[in-house]
């Protein structure tokens, strides 16, 4: 059981580039997300899904993209890439039908936007 | 707007016992989670409090005040591998996590 995996692991990616970041979880949730992580700050939410077929907006959508075309996977897109999302990004699911609706957490990708 | 406070860094030692404070002010209040992270790693999961009072999972308790916007995170018989950051998030009124910035514990020998 691999649990939510993420790829790739790590990207340089040059400034204007689009980029998709992969992410798969096998515990059938309902829910997944999408957050980066930066140095001094907290998790913040760029965009989320409660079930297959819908998505919504976080704290920090501007300049992503995200679909969730079936419950397992959910990409998130960035269109033309810029300095400023440099960051890592996680990818987490959860079964909102579960009283603490834990998140669970995929490794994580090291993105570099240069 | 919303609001996690968290202290920045603690060091304690080997075998002691540390607290680490939250305060949060959010827009709604539906369960206040703890999520260990080591560097470079994922978070995962600590521990959940909706209900007022302690919740002890072995080595580590958490405990929550709703009236005074504050939980603290207990840690016993601090070992090395307890060097980590440590994350305090509340689920707000829309059920989406606010996070603070993560506490980092380095513990010394």
């Amino acid at each position: 059981i691999a649990g939510i995996t993420q790829a790739p692991t790590s990207q340089i990616l040059a400034a204007g580039r689009r980029m998709t970041l992969r992410c798969t979880q096998d515990m059938r949730h309902n829910a997944m997300y999408w957050y980066r992580q930066d140095l001094g700050l907290g998790l913040r939410l760029i965009h989320y899904s409660n079930t297959a077929g819908t998505t919504g907006k976080g704290e920090v959508p501007d300049g992503y993209s995200v679909s969730r075309a079936n419950t397992d996977d959910f990409p998130l897109t960035l269109a033309s890439a810029v300095p400023s999302q440099t960051s890592v990004y996680f990818c987490a699911s959860s079964d909102r039908l579960a009283g603490d609706n834990e998140q669970f957490f995929g490794p994580g990708t090291r993105l570099t936007v240069l | 707007g919303q609001n996690i406070d968290q202290p920045t860094e603690m060091t304690a030692t080997e075998g002691a016992i540390v607290q680490i404070n939250c305060t949060y002010q959010t827009s709604g209040f539906n369960g206040l989670f703890w999520y260990q992270q080591h560097a470079g790693e994922a978070p995962t999961f600590l521990s959940y409090n909706v209900l007022d009072g302690l919740e002890e999972k072995g080595r580590f308790s958490s405990f929550l005040s709703r009236s005074k916007g504050y939980s603290y995170l207990l840690l016993k018989e601090l070992q090395m591998k307890d060097s980590a950051s440590y994350l305090c998030a509340v689920r707000d009124s829309n059920y989406q996590l606010i996070w603070g910035a993560g506490t980092k514990l380095i513990i010394k020998p």
